[in-house]
């Protein structure tokens, strides 16, 4: 457990599905990230939300829409998504200021 | 943009030194050297992190040579469970949403 919770740890969604992912952390940190890594790829950065604001969306499809109520927790909505969006979907946190970030499990998503 | 160098992968005896080099020779006066390693399936987790001087915590030293155009990450007695991919990072430290971008990394393997 590192301090950042990501639910569910698998999902495996239709492509007309409309599913969430989770992400909570209690580590009081201030910004938090979603992240993408394909088989056999970099991680890839899709979001980044700093005091519940988004500063970043690096040129994510529409399918995928961010949500962060407030500073603990951040969403990933997903629908009408594509087999090619399978992957391991990684939620990080870390403090304005401080030098590390702090991830969470994943999530391993399946699209059929 | 990662910005730095890795060897794809490497092999380590168990119980011998791993020690897993990384050149940056473009780093900024501002930019600090992160290592951050992710086992199979996992999210990734820091380990450690320098500017000019060479660094130890409890999980290894890092190595940095006098120009910053490279840096070593040793993990002094290797397990089996240090088998994973080990990302060096170069980025600046500043206030607010701290964007990390991740390469390929060394994929290490500890050989019984």
């Amino acid at each position: 457990e590192t301090g950042v919770t990501q639910t569910p740890r698998h999902l495996v969604m239709g492509m007309t599905n409309k599913k969430s992912l989770k992400c909570e952390q209690h580590l009081g940190h201030n910004a938090m990230y979603w992240y993408k890594q394909s088989a056999k790829k970099p991680l890839e950065l899709m979001f980044v939300y700093s005091l519940e604001e988004r500063v970043e969306n690096n040129s994510v499809p529409s399918r995928f829409s961010p949500e962060c109520p407030n500073s603990s927790h951040l969403f990933l909505h997903l629908h009408t998504l594509q087999p090619e969006d399978s992957a391991l979907y990684l939620c990080a946190s870390s403090q304005d200021g401080g030098y590390g970030y702090t991830f969470g499990s994943g999530t391993r998503l399946t699209v059929v | 943009d990662a910005k730095t160098t890795q060897p794809p992968s490497m092999d380590c005896a168990e119980g011998r030194a791993a020690n897993l080099p990384c050149n940056h020779s473009t780093i900024s006066g501002n930019e600090y050297v992160y290592w951050y390693r992710q086992i199979h399936s996992q999210g990734p987790q820091y380990i450690i992190h320098g500017l000019k001087n060479n660094e130890t915590n409890e999980m290894a030293s890092l190595i940095i040579t006098e120009d910053r155009k490279s840096s070593t990450l040793i993990l002094p007695h290797a397990t089996l469970r240090d088998t994973a991919v080990y990302y060096c990072i170069v980025r600046p430290h500043q206030t607010g949403a701290n964007n990390l971008f991740f390469g390929t990394g060394t994929r290490l393997t500890v050989i019984p």
